[in-house]
């Protein structure tokens, strides 16, 4: 049983289009990383949280700790999103990962 | 400012041969992490190293090692290459604790093994 689980595992949508994916989590966590990796492998890091809510331009990222649940929407989706998004969680000397989110966003 | 520098970008090595990558933290930055990416398995934590020292590690055999310098900079090593350690490997730097801060992410060694 993975302990980071991702939904949905591909996403289309179209140019503007306000995007939602989901990650549950199975352990107690230290932290939620919300990561983007685009063709070609680099990863960046879009959020780290503990709690509540952040905000990123048009990138917002949630976490319920007691339903151990995260979302990360994305408003008016632009075709330069198209990338994996990747959940992962930090408990004690561990790091997890989700399997990836695919979003392609069609102009 | 410099981000995470990892070295070489590609490279190809036969069964049974060793390999050694380096990572080269952003300034500042004490904790040096690794990671496995391959189709099958996603991303996988490897291991993670603070002021020269081994912190974390993941599930990865005895031949997946690693180390860390004095300038933060960071090698890991693997010996008796399998066919199933073609992947590419990243490795993120970030100010303190694995998870507890922001990491960035280094463009990573793709590693085929023949």
């Amino acid at each position: 049983k993975n302990e980071v689980e991702q939904s949905p595992q591909n996403l289309t949508a179209q140019e503007g289009e306000f995007i939602t994916i989901n990650c549950s989590y199975s352990v107690g966590i230290s932290a939620l990383h919300w990561l983007q990796q685009h063709p070609g492998g680099g990863i960046v890091s879009l959020f780290m949280l503990s709690s509540g809510k952040k905000k990123h331009g048009r990138l917002i990222a949630t976490i319920n700790i007691q339903e151990k649940h995260s979302s990360l929407h994305i408003t008016a989706s632009h075709p330069r999103d198209s990338a994996v998004y990747i959940c992962a969680v930090s408990r004690g000397n561990q790091f997890y990962f989700g399997t990836g989110t695919s979003l392609t966003v069609i102009p | 400012k410099a981000g995470v520098t990892q070295t070489p970008r590609y490279l190809i090595k036969t069964r049974g041969q060793q390999v050694t990558l380096s990572c080269s933290p952003i300034s500042g930055h004490r904790s040096v992490s690794w990671y496995q990416q391959t189709p099958g398995q996603g991303l996988q934590f490897l291991f993670e190293y603070f002021s020269e020292t081994q912190r974390n590690k993941g599930n990865f055999p005895g031949r997946f090692s690693g180390r860390q310098f004095s300038n933060s900079r960071s090698e890991m090593n693997v010996s008796t290459l399998e066919l199933g350690d073609s992947a590419l490997y990243l490795c993120a730097s970030s100010l303190d604790t694995l998870g507890a801060n922001v990491l960035t992410f280094g463009a990573g060694s793709r590693l085929t093994v023949l």
